[in-house]
């Protein structure tokens, strides 16, 4: 199963929107709701922000949202602050009882 | 508070066996799909495994299948992920992760710290 196609970086400024893409297939991406994004700091363990495409974990910021249009998906961190400075990996259930991840995204804060 | 403790990991030699466990707390175990994700050194996440709440449904990924098997005990709530003819390339932090639902594919909700696995002679 090939892996999701997320862009290796990504930056914006304090208080700045950035997206972060994660392009699949119609068999993936495009044919599930079952789209997550996690944040990874440096030498800690993912954490769920988004899941269900669109769906916002208790404590999550709403500066945090996520989308889809198509064989595409989207997360989008809006009033950038410095601890947002992570990776982000999406993931989508993929059929057949597989589950894939991005390569991920490097998100840096100017 | 909900609790995920990964163990087991440590420097084993090419085409041996290793047990990695999870131990669970703090929620209702025997709820929750399960998972076991991966992380070779600098690199992105890879999916491995994935056990029902109830242990009778196992998928694993194309990259492992046959040389991997996710088990669970909800008597004992933990987690299990036996790696058989291990391999350079499975060297990488090995994470055990709650799914949101009972059968998986909801996201991870809760996960551990991760125990690193180095396969080298």
């Amino acid at each position: 199963q090939s892996a999701l196609t997320q862009p290796p970086s990504a930056s914006g400024s304090p208080t700045q929107s950035v997206t972060i893409s994660c392009t699949g297939t119609s068999s993936d991406i495009g044919y599930y709701n079952y789209v997550s994004w996690y944040q990874q700091h440096p030498g800690k363990a993912p954490k769920l922000i988004i899941s269900d495409v669109t769906r916002r974990p208790s404590g999550v910021p709403d500066r945090f949202s996520g989308s889809k249009s198509g064989n595409t998906a989207s997360l989008t961190v809006s009033g950038l602050q410095a601890d947002d400075e992570a990776d982000y990996y999406c993931s989508s259930y993929a059929g057949n009882n597989n589950l894939v991840f991005g390569g991920g995204t490097k998100l840096t804060v100017l | 508070q909900e609790q995920l403790v990964e163990s087991g990991g440590g420097v084993v030699p090419p085409g041996k066996l290793l047990t990695l466990s999870c131990g669970a707390s703090g929620f209702t175990f025997s709820s929750r799909a399960m998972h076991w994700v991966r992380q070779a050194p600098g690199k992105g996440l890879e999916w491995v495994a994935v056990i029902s709440h109830d242990g009778r449904e196992k998928y694993y990924a194309d990259s492992v299948k046959g040389r991997v098997t996710i088990s669970r005990d909800n008597s004992k709530n933990i987690l299990y992920l036996q790696i058989n003819s291990l391999r350079g390339e499975d060297t990488a932090v090995y994470y055990c992760a709650r799914d949101r639902y009972s059968y998986g594919w909801g996201g991870g909700d809760a996960w551990g710290l991760g125990t690193l696995v180095t396969v080298s002679s």
